[in-house]
């Protein structure tokens, strides 16, 4: 079966710190591979998703970036954090196109809680 | 792009009560899922339903794609099921990107 990692759970940076949170998928491979945040009020923002290695789609401009340097593997990062990158950051994956066997089902990570102080 | 709506934005139950959970969307849809976000904040997929009508023990799900809205029944209440529920849909192609409701808020007491 497939699983979902990402780390660390929790983290507190200070303002213009670097930031690196990561993910790794078992089980499958060439998965599509999403970054999702979400800030107060509930609602889930894509940032950006991956259908291979090396190829890297944002859906709003931002203060972050994400690299697939693996087949399994999401990172995301930022040079210099902001205050308004706090929030709740999930990693998620499916299927690539065609392989779906119970429909284009999306799976989330634990999630990781940034603090930027 | 395509908007989700969710209601009741809020919803506090006793235990033991049943409850509806409606997800409006603004265009055709090639997937619907449901999640529910427990307290600790994992989301959790209930159901890919992007028509037709679906249950898994207490809980089930029905999408009217032609009317552009999906339903979550719970049953029978209990506190675990606290938390907050999302629709998400995407407009197919090969990337399935997914744009969440806001969600709806629900509180089981004891």
């Amino acid at each position: 079966s497939q699983t979902i990692h990402q780390w660390p759970a929790t983290l507190v940076q200070p303002v213009g710190s670097p930031l690196s949170l990561e993910c790794t998928v078992e089980g499958t491979s060439n998965p599509n591979l999403y970054w999702y945040r979400q800030a107060a009020g509930r609602g889930l923002q894509l940032l950006f998703y991956s259908v291979g290695i090396g190829q890297i789609s944002s859906e709003v401009p931002q203060n972050l970036s994400a690299s697939r340097p693996q087949d399994r593997q999401f990172i995301l990062s930022s040079k210099k954090l902001l205050l308004s990158d706090s929030g709740f950051y999930l990693c998620a994956w499916s299927f690539g196109i065609g392989r779906a066997s119970s429909g284009n089902t999306i799976y989330f990570g634990e999630g990781s809680w940034l603090t930027v102080v | 792009g395509i908007q989700v709506e969710q209601s009741p934005p809020d919803l506090i139950l006793q235990e033991g009560a049943n409850s509806t959970l409606r997800c409006n969307f603004s265009d055709s849809v090639n997937n619907l899922q449901w999640f529910h976000q427990n307290p600790w904040g994992q989301l959790i997929n209930l159901f890919y339903i992007p028509s037709g009508t679906k249950q898994n023990g207490r809980l089930s799900a029905t999408t009217v794609a032609t009317e552009r809205y999906s339903l979550l029944y719970i049953s029978s209440s209990q506190t675990t099921d606290s938390g907050v529920y999302f629709c998400a849909v995407d407009l197919g192609g090969s990337n399935y990107k997914l744009t969440f409701g806001k969600g709806t808020l629900l509180t089981v007491n004891p």
